[in-house]
């Protein structure tokens, strides 16, 4: 089993869906979780954190399920502008004392007119 | 403030040749991690170095190597490239140990043929 799953998609969806993404860690030790963006060809930036308590942004809302071992991204009223793909990031714990961000492969999100 | 900056931005090479990838930090940040993505794939972890030396590896070959610099600035080199070292190379910079700090920069593009 991979470290992070998620579905690459794509979803289609129009303007003004409301869509959401999951993703799936297999390490139960796990201490942070983020949504990373990447739009085609560019390089991943941070979207979000993701807390226990749950975060939103704006349209934005994600949401931590531990005992799960889930994670998911809300995305209100979309519009154009949100087509990208979002990248599930988890960092374990560690030992060593660095802390390694793994990268889910992104769910491709396309919205249309 | 620079973010990131990587060079060059595009580069195409013969297999068995060898490459060096170079990446500049953010200001203030003295940790630098490289990752490798490949065309629908999330970016993979190669290596991250921080006080000159190499803190941690993932599952890459000896074939990848780096070097980081007093300056912070790192060095990515692959040698005897095969056609699947094709893809996109980001480097990230962040400061030591923390979680949320980290900005990639825009990325190679290597194209081995």
């Amino acid at each position: 089993r991979k470290e992070v799953e998620q579905d690459p998609g794509p979803f289609n969806v129009p303007e003004g869906a409301t869509v959401a993404f999951n993703c799936t860690y297999s390490n139960s030790a796990s201490q942070s979780f983020f949504w990373y963006r990447q739009d085609c060809r560019k390089e991943p930036k941070l979207l979000m954190s993701v807390y226990s308590s749950g975060n939103e942004d704006g349209r934005f809302t994600a949401q931590l399920n531990r005992a799960s071992q889930y994670i998911s991204l809300l995305i209100r009223d979309s519009k154009l502008s949100d087509s990208a793909t979002y990248l599930c990031v988890v960092i374990p714990s560690s030992s060593g004392g660095s802390y390694i961000p793994t990268f889910g492969r992104g769910t491709s999100l396309i919205v249309h007119p | 403030d620079a973010g990131v900056t990587q060079s060059p931005t595009h580069l195409i090479k013969t297999r068995g040749q060898q490459v060096t990838l170079r990446c500049s930090p953010k200001s203030g940040h003295d940790t630098v991690s490289w990752y490798q993505q490949a065309l629908g794939q999330g970016p993979q972890f190669i290596f991250q170095y921080y006080e000159e030396e190499e803190r941690q590896r993932g599952n890459f070959p000896d074939r990848f190597s780096g070097h980081q610099f007093p300056n912070y600035s790192s060095e990515l080199n692959v040698n005897a490239l095969l056609l699947g070292d094709s893809a996109l190379y980001l480097c990230a910079s962040s400061l030591s140990r923390d979680n949320y700090g980290y900005t990639f920069g825009s990325g190679t593009r290597l194209t081995v043929v």
